[in-house]
């Protein structure tokens, strides 16, 4: 089965400076990878996602993610954080099941900017 | 995209209660999905509800517990039967994307059993 990890609860930087939050990914085959957010008290929103092409993918609110598949990482990115960007955030993977595609989701990263 | 809503946002109920959840896309879409969120937990998939055909749970899931309606291709209902404080989750309605690539997510049901 495909799965990704997230192995930081909770992720704290301050307004201004760069963040990453981290995401390393088991599948067999070509990964589908994405990024999802969820403010407080609101649904999943989708960030970005990489299916293939190039490395670097740019998505929604700024953020973007680097696919390395030698250290089967997914880590996304923000060259500034700002306070907005507090929220949960979710990596996934596209898996099958009973023969629809189904992402998976690491049990997500708490991003906490302080002002 | 699809525009998802929920009813209701939230609901607070007594143990061995039942509360249906309904949810409403502005498209028509093959597959909806129910998932529920513990509190500090990530996503779990209830089941898939494909229009016209009984839902498929997932492991740990059954139908007794969470039916599930799929009346139309834009609308779905997940009842919680008989419910515990272990019930007590946001229950979160998906489509997924053209390409069955992304997810598209309902603002949720944060549902509190006493």
């Amino acid at each position: 089965a495909q799965s990704v990890a997230q192995p930081e609860d909770q992720v704290n930087v301050a307004e201004g400076n760069p963040l990453t939050v981290k995401c390393t990914y088991s599948v067999s085959g070509n990964p589908y990878l994405f990024w999802y957010v969820q403010y407080p008290n609101r649904g999943l929103q989708f960030l970005l996602k990489y299916i293939t092409g190039d490395n670097l993918v740019k998505g929604s609110y700024g953020f973007e993610a680097e696919f390395n598949k030698s250290q089967t990482s997914f880590h996304l990115k923000k060259p500034s954080a700002l306070v907005s960007d507090s929220a949960l955030y979710f990596c996934a993977v596209r898996d099958i099941r009973g023969g629809s595609y189904i992402p998976t989701f690491g049990r997500g990263t708490s991003l906490i900017v302080h002002p | 995209s699809a525009v998802i809503s929920q009813k209701p946002s939230r609901d607070i109920c007594q143990r061995g209660t039942s509360l249906t959840i309904q949810c409403q896309v502005d498209s028509q879409v093959t597959m909806m999905f129910w998932y529920r969120q513990q509190p500090g937990q990530s996503l779990t998939l209830i089941a898939t509800a494909n229009q016209g055909s009984e839902a498929t749970y997932e492991s740990g899931f059954v139908i007794d517990k969470f039916p599930i309606s799929r009346p139309n291709l834009t609308f779905s209902t997940l009842t919680v039967s008989n419910m515990s404080p272990e019930d007590s989750s946001i229950y979160l309605c998906s489509v997924a994307g053209q390409s069955y690539n992304e997810q598209f997510f309902g603002p949720g049901t944060r549902l509190t059993v006493l």
